[in-house]
């Protein structure tokens, strides 16, 4: 079946410190990848998407690259803000609207 | 343009008690999928509705049921609760095209569940 594996956190930074979030999946054919964000009290919100080989999402800062090869897509920011700090969810699916399956999410921390 | 909305926000049962969850849709969607999310981990896909039919399921047992209304709103129901159904239950909305074309899943904030 299909699963998603991304780093454990908790994942505590500095402001303006460079960000690294792992994830690789395991899937039959080829999915659609995804990165959700979820704040404090709040409920999950698509970051940014990828729905083949090469291509790269990118939304507020945040970018991600589908690598076929190495079946990884992982989450990449230059420079942090306290605002980024949030649980991030890899996921991936057959089609944008269909069952997502998720990683176990990363804590992440940004201190100002 | 009104988001996915869900209620209760919280809510607090007991083991063996039954419970319904409540879910909206966006505005102009048709398609409603349920997810758990456990403390600490990923959600985790229950169901998904399309039409009114059950389109999908993930592996939970039958004592998890749904049912989606005609203008695409939807329900959860839990019967015979159990402690380990303590969780963040999450509604998500989308629009499934003519041609069978998924879209973006937009999430409601979800409702806390407690079973004592």
């Amino acid at each position: 079946g299909n699963s998603v594996t991304q780093m454990e956190g908790p994942v505590t930074l500095s402001e303006e410190a460079f960000l690294t979030i792992n994830c690789t999946y395991t899937a039959t054919g080829y999915p659609s990848l995804f990165w959700y964000v979820q704040y404090p009290g709040e409920g999950l919100q698509l970051l940014l998407k990828a729905t083949k080989a090469d291509d790269k999402g990118s939304n507020k800062g945040f970018e991600a690259t589908y690598r076929k090869e190495t079946t990884s897509f992982h989450l990449e920011k230059g420079s942090v803000q306290v605002s980024d700090s949030a649980v991030y969810f890899c996921a991936l699916a057959k089609a944008a609207g269909n069952k997502l399956t998720f990683g176990g999410g990363t804590r992440v921390l940004v201190k100002p | 343009e009104t988001g996915v909305t869900q209620s209760p926000t919280h809510l607090i049962k007991t083991r063996g008690q039954q419970v319904t969850l409540r879910c909206s849709s966006q505005s102009g969607h048709n398609t409603v999928s349920w997810y758990q999310q456990a403390l600490g981990q990923g959600p985790q896909f229950i169901f998904q509705y399309y039409r009114e039919e059950e389109n999908g399921r993930g592996n939970f047992p039958p004592r998890f049921s749904g049912l989606q209304f005609p203008n695409y709103s939807s329900e959860l129901n839990v019967n015979a609760l159990e402690l380990d159904d303590s969780a963040l239950y999450l509604c998500a909305s989308s629009l499934v095209g003519l041609a069978g074309v998924y879209n973006e899943q937009f999430f409601g904030p979800g409702t806390r569940l407690t079973v004592l």
